[in-house]
This record gives C-alpha cells, sequence and structure tokens, in this order.
C-alpha cells in the first residue's frame, strides 16, 4: 500500500542532544513538508521541499534542519538550538507544488524532552 | 498573505444533531480551501477540499462544506452526529508553493 511512514511513534530528547525524525514516502510525490503541532495552536511549517536537493524554511525553522537527498525521504533533525522541542511532529507530502493539491499526512512522532 | 480562522475550539453536540463547524478565511489569492479530521495521537486525514468546481462540496464519512466568498467562510456540515465523529478537526488553506496555514482547529464531542 501507499503511503507515508514516520519513525519513531516516541521519541525521547536528553538536553543537549540532536535527534533525527524520520519521513519516508512511496506515493512518488515531488513534495515534502514538517509540520510541528501544539496543543492550541494548530499546524505549524517548519520546512517544505518541492524537489530532491532544495528545500525552504517555513514559519518556525529555527533549531531544526532537513535534508532532502532522495525523491522519497525526507528526515528533519531536531537540534540542541531548539529550546523548546516537546511537540508532535507530522510529515506531509503531495504529488507537485500546485495550490489545490491535497497534502497527505503521516501518522506523526512524538517528541520529548527528558 | 492567507490565514484561516476557526471559531469555537470546543463543539459538543448530541449524537444524531446538526454537526456545524466554522471556518474563515483570508487570501490574497483565490482560495483553495481544505478540512481535515484528526483522531487521536494519529496523522490528519482529508475529509474534503474546495478547488472552485463547486461551491457546496461533499466529502467523506457524511461531511459537506459550502464555499460563500462573499462571507468568507468554508463551513464544515453534518446533518447527523455519530459517536465515531469525536475529533479534532481542521481547516487550511493553501498559499504559494503549496503551503498550507491552518486554523487551530475544533475538537468536537459527541454526547450519547
Amino acid at each position: 500500500d501507499g503511503g507515508i511512514t514516520q519513525s519513531p511513534k516516541y521519541l525521547f530528547r536528553k538536553e543537549g542532544q540532536n535527534v533525527t525524525l524520520s519521513c519516508e514516502q512511496n506515493l512518488n510525490h515531488d513534495a515534502m513538508y514538517w509540520y510541528r503541532q501544539d496543543p492550541g495552536q494548530g499546524l505549524r511549517l517548519i520546512y517544505y521541499s518541492q524537489i530532491v536537493n532544495d528545500f525552504q524554511k517555513g514559519d518556525i525553522a529555527e533549531g531544526y534542519s532537513v535534508s532532502r537527498e532522495k525523491k522519497e525521504s525526507f528526515p528533519l533533525t531536531v537540534t540542541s538550538a531548539q529550546k523548546n522541542p516537546t511537540a508532535f511532529y507530522l510529515c506531509a507530502s503531495s504529488p507537485g507544488q500546485t495550490r489545490q493539491e491535497t497534502q497527505y499526512f503521516g501518522p506523526g512522532t512524538r517528541l520529548l524532552v527528558l | 498573505a492567507q490565514s484561516v480562522t476557526q471559531l469555537g475550539s470546543h463543539v459538543s453536540v448530541s449524537e444524531g444533531a446538526l454537526v456545524l463547524l466554522r471556518c474563515n478565511y483570508s487570501s490574497s489569492v483565490p482560495p483553495y480551501l481544505f478540512w481535515y479530521v484528526q483522531y487521536p495521537n494519529q496523522g490528519l486525514q482529508l475529509l474534503l477540499k474546495y478547488t472552485s468546481a463547486a461551491t457546496l462540496v461533499k466529502g467523506i464519512n457524511g461531511f459537506e462544506a459550502e464555499f460563500k466568498k462573499s462571507e468568507t467562510s468554508f463551513h464544515l456540515t453534518k446533518p447527523s452526529a455519530h459517536m465515531s465523529d469525536a475529533a479534532e478537526y481542521f481547516c487550511a488553506v493553501s498559499g504559494t508553493g503549496n503551503q498550507f496555514y491552518f486554523g487551530t482547529g475544533t475538537s468536537l464531542t459527541v454526547i450519547p
């Protein structure tokens, strides 16, 4: 079945540690996105990528980094510079870049700080 | 610029009653609008979307939404609530480069 997978489901970070969240899609979509979800704040865009080897910052990119070396993969690293990383992280993809295209979401990763 | 406002962070309805979740948008270009549903600790699932083909859009699970340009609204409705409809609902508008701008969400409780 085609879809988006995120791993791990839960992730624990210690102070000063960088952690990486995985996102893989087998939908052959060009565009991929990372969102952060906090209670009562909806979803906020961290980074997005419209094509391999290219990505742009979203509204809250500080303290995060990404790479897009393969079409199907878009990992997110939460660096030690992100002082409040506890949140639910959602990865999404869409077929292309036109505004009417649906974004499809993965099941999410919940990041907790020890 | 694009933005979405969802009025009412929590809505409660009785089972079998009408569901109405409100969404107002702001967009500097013709809008494309989406409603998603999220169950606890899961990702978002598309309910329906408006892409200018028809103002009344029908989605999954009996939901529908009507695009009203004069009111800049895209409210979500369902004639008869079911217990399984209890979830968080998000309205979104797409912007440049297919960036989505989400509302803060409405949590729907269905009372038996």
